[in-house]
């Protein structure tokens, strides 16, 4: 059974240009998340899906990131624009439903300079 | 607000030698709790996790970990540690009834030939 697939894994862009970042869940995992890893800390939820729906986006700065899940399965993370203190890294995770185990993709390095 | 407690940072061993890392929570009920691994560019993997019953939880690659009520602790056990377990290891708490994970900041282990 293939994981969570995120791409890109690595990307470098200048501050206040836009960046997308896109997962590919579980096959059949109803509940996607987002989170964010800064360097030497944990990952800290950004926005989590069920199916198409945002349940929970408390903890995404609306002024510069958005997300989308359309038709329920693949998400798409956007910051426009970025800022230094953007640097991160950008995890994606499925589960089956909201309390089932989460299983993370391998991430997406952003390099903003 | 619930949080979660790794105090040590990074840890090295000596491969053979048996490991233990620390977490606390501070909850006033007994949550869920998860043990990650992460390995470099990698994403999470969940090790092992506690919902009830034993207290004394069995994971993969030959982990384990205890609740202890009494000191709010769920710490993560090896007898034996092997070069491939360096990596960074996060504790995850959830509330009970909730739906979202809330991880510590990390323990890097580092083993020695």
């Amino acid at each position: 059974e293939a994981g969570v697939v995120q791409s890109p894994r690595y990307k470098i862009i200048e501050k206040k240009q836009p960046v997308a970042f896109w997962c590919n869940p579980i096959s059949g995992h109803n509940t996607l998340y987002w989170y964010l890893q800064n360097l030497g800390q944990g990952p800290e939820l950004l926005i989590r899906y069920e199916n198409e729906e945002a349940v929970d986006d408390s903890q995404l700065p609306k002024d510069r990131f958005s997300a989308e899940r359309l038709k329920g399965v693949d998400s798409t993370l956007k910051i426009q624009p970025a800022e230094l203190g953007d640097s991160a890294v950008y995890l994606c995770a499925s589960s089956l439903g909201t309390r089932e185990t989460q299983y993370f993709g391998p991430g997406t390095r952003l390099l903003v300079l | 607000a619930q949080s979660v407690t790794q105090p040590d940072i990074h840890i090295t061993v000596s491969e053979g030698a048996s490991l233990e890392l620390r977490c606390n929570y501070s909850y006033g009920a007994t949550p869920y709790l998860f043990w990650y691994v992460q390995s470099p560019g990698q994403g999470l993997q969940l090790l092992l996790k506690y919902f009830s019953g034993d207290t004394l939880v069995q994971g993969i690659k030959g982990f384990e970990a205890e609740f202890k009520r009494s000191q709010s602790s769920f710490n993560l056990r090896k007898p034996s540690v092997h070069w491939s377990d360096a990596a960074e290891y996060f504790c995850a708490v959830r509330k009970t009834g909730a739906n979202n994970l809330f991880f510590g900041t990390g323990t890097r282990l580092t083993v020695i030939p």
